[in-house]
């Protein structure tokens, strides 16, 4: 059974579309991230859920917005697609049960290559 | 400012010598300390951190890494490298309640 599961795992649009990408964890985790991966391989977190609730909103356009309807899943929906948004995006879960404490191991889904025209 | 730095873009060793990838951080505080792995074309994988306790911290895939506080100081060891450990090597810092940072990322190189 895969842990952190993502989909899809290629996206290739237009500029200026509306896209979403799933995530879903089958860990009983409490808290899920969205990281991003650029070209140069660097990561950086987006954003981290707690239980449904926003506690890492870290500097992205707000053209990016996560939607977390249970705590199992955590997806991401980025509106105005735009050339600079191409690159590998990372969904992640930890036990955290009192929010996304800096002790905890990350599981790392596979990975959604978006690919922006 | 906290962060965290892996000196080095790249490591090439040959298969069954000794691989060491560095990572140096700073940080106001006690640190937390992980390292991921990373296979081409997958997600990172955990394995081993640093809490608190004993300086050397024993992971998966016969790793190692040693804290050192004093060098502030998390680098990735094993004693005998293989050709299926060629990947990409993140170190990460985690600190306060809820933040934390990944490097650059180190690509490691095994050949035969």
């Amino acid at each position: 059974d895969t842990a952190v599961s993502q989909t899809p795992k290629y996206l290739v649009t237009q500029m200026g579309n509306d896209k979403s990408i799933k995530c879903e964890q089958n860990l009983g985790h409490d808290t899920m991230y969205w990281y991003k991966q650029d070209s140069k391989k660097f990561l950086k977190i987006m954003f981290s859920y707690n239980n449904k609730e926003l506690i890492i909103n870290e500097t992205v356009p707000n053209r990016f917005s996560p939607k977390s309807p249970d705590k199992a899943h955590l997806n991401l929906h980025i509106n105005s697609l735009e050339l600079g948004d191409s690159a590998v995006y990372f969904c992640a879960s930890s036990q955290g049960p009192s929010g996304a404490s800096s002790t905890d191991t990350q599981y790392f889904g596979p990975g959604t290559r978006l690919t922006v025209l | 400012a906290q962060s965290v730095a892996q000196p080095e873009d790249q490591v090439n060793v040959a298969e069954g010598n000794p691989l060491t990838v560095k990572c140096t951080y700073s940080v106001s505080g006690n640190p937390y300390l992980f390292w991921y792995v990373q296979y081409p074309n997958r997600g990172l994988q955990f394995l081993l951190k640093y809490i608190t306790g004993d300086n050397l911290v024993k992971g998966s895939y016969g790793f190692e890494a040693e804290f050192n506080k004093s060098q502030t100081s998390f680098h990735l060891k094993k004693p005998s490298a293989l050709v299926s450990d060629s990947a990409l090597y993140f170190c990460a810092l985690g600190y306060n309640f809820n933040k934390f940072y990944f490097g650059s990322g180190t690509k490691l190189n095994v050949k035969p």
